[in-house]
């Protein structure tokens, strides 16, 4: 989901379930997509991409879903562990110059 | 793995003073960025550097911002006359050409 303001949507889980993250993104023209984690203090760290011809991309535990039709982004993360516990960013890149335009980002909670 | 550095980590700064943000990418990036995070809000794009020159700037980057990238290496960010609300977590970011993105942790802005 996404917010304004101080107000981050956070979704709680319950370690080794599974997490999906939704982001809606604004520009149709944008030809990437990038999935951030970002720490209390920290820069955004990079988890996966996946580039605008492509549907679902896998990783090590995250699968990435983007629907061109909707605009439309999601991170799946598999068996959520305590580490996972971070607020999550989706960004598009404007094909002209690169910059990245983020979402407003969702906190996840892993309990135990 | 190659880093993005960037110095210093936190800079604390008298309303109406200079201030310049440190960074040094990795060799091979051609594409340079900076972006800002007001505390508790998403990240934001400030300006694009490619071949040593500007390629866009967001409206945030007004007079009071300059970057320059003056011996090749380093990348800065310099804010003339700092505002209250030019207080922010700094992040510089790289790219090569195939898309991949690297951001730094961070230079936390403190404007009193």
């Amino acid at each position: 989901g996404e917010s304004v303001g101080l107000h981050l949507p956070t979704l709680s889980v319950q370690e080794g379930d599974n997490s999906i993250i939704n982001c809606a993104y604004s520009n149709s023209a944008s030809d990437y997509f990038i999935w951030y984690k970002q720490e209390s203090g920290k820069g955004p760290q990079f988890i996966i991409d996946i580039r605008s011809n492509m549907d679902k991309r896998q990783g090590q535990r995250v699968t990435v879903l983007l629907n061109k039709t909707v605009k439309h982004l999601s991170l799946q993360i598999a068996a959520t562990q305590p580490g996972d516990s971070a607020v999550y960013f989706c960004a598009e890149k404007d094909p002209s110059w690169g910059k990245l335009q983020f979402g407003a980002g969702t906190q996840v909670v892993v309990t135990p | 793995e190659p880093e993005v550095t960037q110095t210093p980590s936190h800079q604390v700064t008298q309303m109406g003073q200079e201030v310049i943000l440190r960074c040094v990418p990795i060799s091979n990036h051609l594409y340079f960025y900076w972006y800002r995070q007001i505390l508790g809000q998403k990240v934001e794009f400030l300006v694009s550097f490619y071949n040593n020159e500007i390629s866009e700037k967001s409206e945030i980057f007004d007079d009071q911002f300059s970057v320059e990238r003056p011996d090749g290496s380093n990348f800065t960010l310099k804010i003339r006359s700092t505002k209250l609300e030019d207080s922010a977590m700094y992040f510089c970011a790289g790219a090569g050409r195939n898309y991949g993105y690297t951001f730094g942790s961070g230079t936390r802005l403190t404007v009193v």
